[in-house]
């Protein structure tokens, strides 16, 4: 079994300004996947980014990146210039590295962009 | 870009009854989800299904739960006969399989279930 864990439930951070958002997990498996996904108020779950654990480098996606500490099983999310359309849910989710396993959640955080 | 669609987005069913939500998965996906997330919540698992049959369970798919791709573009989620308890949004995932490889879930806009 695995378990997400997002100890920030609510952030805010001015408009193009840097904001992380942490998220650390556990699980047995040695290989898995890491996401962030976004969840505006339309409630609809959205990709931001992803991350292999069998990889080093850390993924980025334009203004969104990752710091992965595999050995403290540490998983955050950086986003650099902010925008007001980042004012959402952001979830953070595993899912071991086997064909058809399912995405465990954190339990999210509410992050708020002020202009 | 290919999308999750799910239908329809909002609905409203008296407790006891049936409900059916249905998603369309993207067409070249062979692994499908289905999520629920009651409001305030987490996001938990329901199901997942691949080769026309059920995959993965949670403790929470009972019974009263069923899953089928009635044709080659539908998957739908079955409620037999609905709890207050099952209000929710419902979302539908899908993803391609290479191998073993774990691919993205793709996810649908949700359904919003609510039950009175």
């Amino acid at each position: 079994a695995q378990t997400v864990t997002q100890s920030q439930p609510e952030m805010s951070v001015q408009e193009a300004e840097t904001v992380t958002l942490s998220c650390t997990y556990d699980t047995s498996e040695n290989n898995y996947y890491l996401f962030w996904y976004k969840q505006p108020p339309s409630r609809q779950m959205i990709l931001v980014i992803r991350q292999e654990a069998y990889k080093q480098q850390n993924a980025t996606e334009n203004r969104f990146s990752v710091n992965f500490q595999k050995a403290a099983k540490s998983f955050s999310l950086k986003i650099s210039d902010s925008q007001l359309g980042d004012t959402a849910m952001y979830f953070c989710a595993l899912t071991p590295l086997l064909a058809g396993n399912m995405l465990t959640f954190g339990g999210g955080t509410r992050l708020m962009v002020k202009p | 870009e290919p999308e999750v669609t799910q239908t329809p987005s909002h609905q409203v069913t008296q407790m006891g009854q049936e409900v059916i939500l249905r998603c369309v998965p993207i067409s070249n996906h062979l692994y499908f989800y289905w999520y629920r997330q009651i409001l305030g919540q987490k996001v938990e698992f329901l199901v997942s299904f691949y080769n026309n049959e059920i995959s993965e369970k949670s403790e929470i798919f009972d019974d009263q739960f069923s899953v089928e791709r009635p044709d080659g573009s539908n998957f739908t989620l079955k409620i037999r006969s609905t709890k207050l308890e099952d209000s929710a949004m419902y979302f539908c995932a899908s993803r391609q399989v290479r191998g073993t490889l774990q691919e993205t879930q793709y996810f649908g806009p949700g359904t919003r279930l609510l039950v009175l």
